[in-house]
């Protein structure tokens, strides 16, 4: 069975902080893909990033980082200089190749407040 | 042009009534998907639906029934709705090859009284 674990319910920075929030996932696949999207207070989901199983390099994108490590089983996100506009929920999600036509298995989401 | 359009955002109802949210794509996409999203923000697949295949969450009531006139489009329709049933409810869809990049729609937040 497949499971994304986000163990920090809830994160509270400062303005300019650097904040990572991790996820921790589970599969017997050997070929799976790695996700995490954004849930600003407006309610939409946002695409953020997309990683496979096979490809373990970091991701860096702007003031978003991405570190996957298959070792792990960990594929955590950091933000530098947070800023208010990232106050979101934060989801990470794991889709297995071939099953349920790819579908998204989510964890339960960090909640990341950011205070000017 | 949004990319994945549901309707209606909001929908208040009493307990007992049938309704139906409306999902459509224009992205080309050949696989669609209908998520729950409940009071802690959990999100979790219900169905997946391509024109071959219908896949169901065995955890969804079979009050929940996705219906798919065409490519384009996969509505859900839920009969004899329940306190338990309000939540938000996500559209999403992808293209074969491309797995999970799903891009989702805005969300209906389904309110029951």
């Amino acid at each position: 069975a497949q499971k994304v674990t986000q163990a920090q319910t809830e994160i509270s920075v400062v303005e300019k902080e650097d904040v990572t929030l991790d996820c921790v996932y589970e599969t017997r696949d050997t070929t799976y893909y790695l996700f995490w999207y954004k849930q600003p207070p407006s309610g939409e989901l946002v695409f953020l990033i997309r990683r496979n199983s096979f490809d373990e390099q970091n991701e860096i994108s702007g003031r978003y980082s991405w570190n996957f490590q298959k070792s792990t089983s960990s594929f955590n996100f950091t933000i530098t200089a947070s800023q208010v506009v990232d106050s979101a929920v934060y989801f990470c999600a794991l889709s297995v190749h071939g099953g349920s036509q790819g579908n998204l298995i989510f964890g339960k989401g960090t909640k990341l407040s950011v205070k000017p | 042009d949004t990319a994945v359009s549901q309707t209606p955002k909001y929908l208040v109802t009493q307990m007992g009534n049938d309704k139906s949210i409306k999902c459509e794509q224009n992205l080309g996409h050949d696989t669609m998907y209908w998520y729950k999203q409940d009071s802690k923000k959990f999100l979790k697949i219900m169905f997946s639906y391509n024109n071959k295949e219908l896949i169901i969450n065995e955890t969804v009531p079979n009050r929940f029934s996705p219906k798919s006139p065409d490519k384009a489009h996969l509505n859900l329709h839920i009969n004899s709705l329940e306190l338990g049933d309000s939540a938000v409810y996500f559209c999403a869809s992808s293209q074969a090859g491309e797995q999970g990049a799903q891009h989702f729609g805005d969300g209906t937040r389904l309110s029951i009284l």
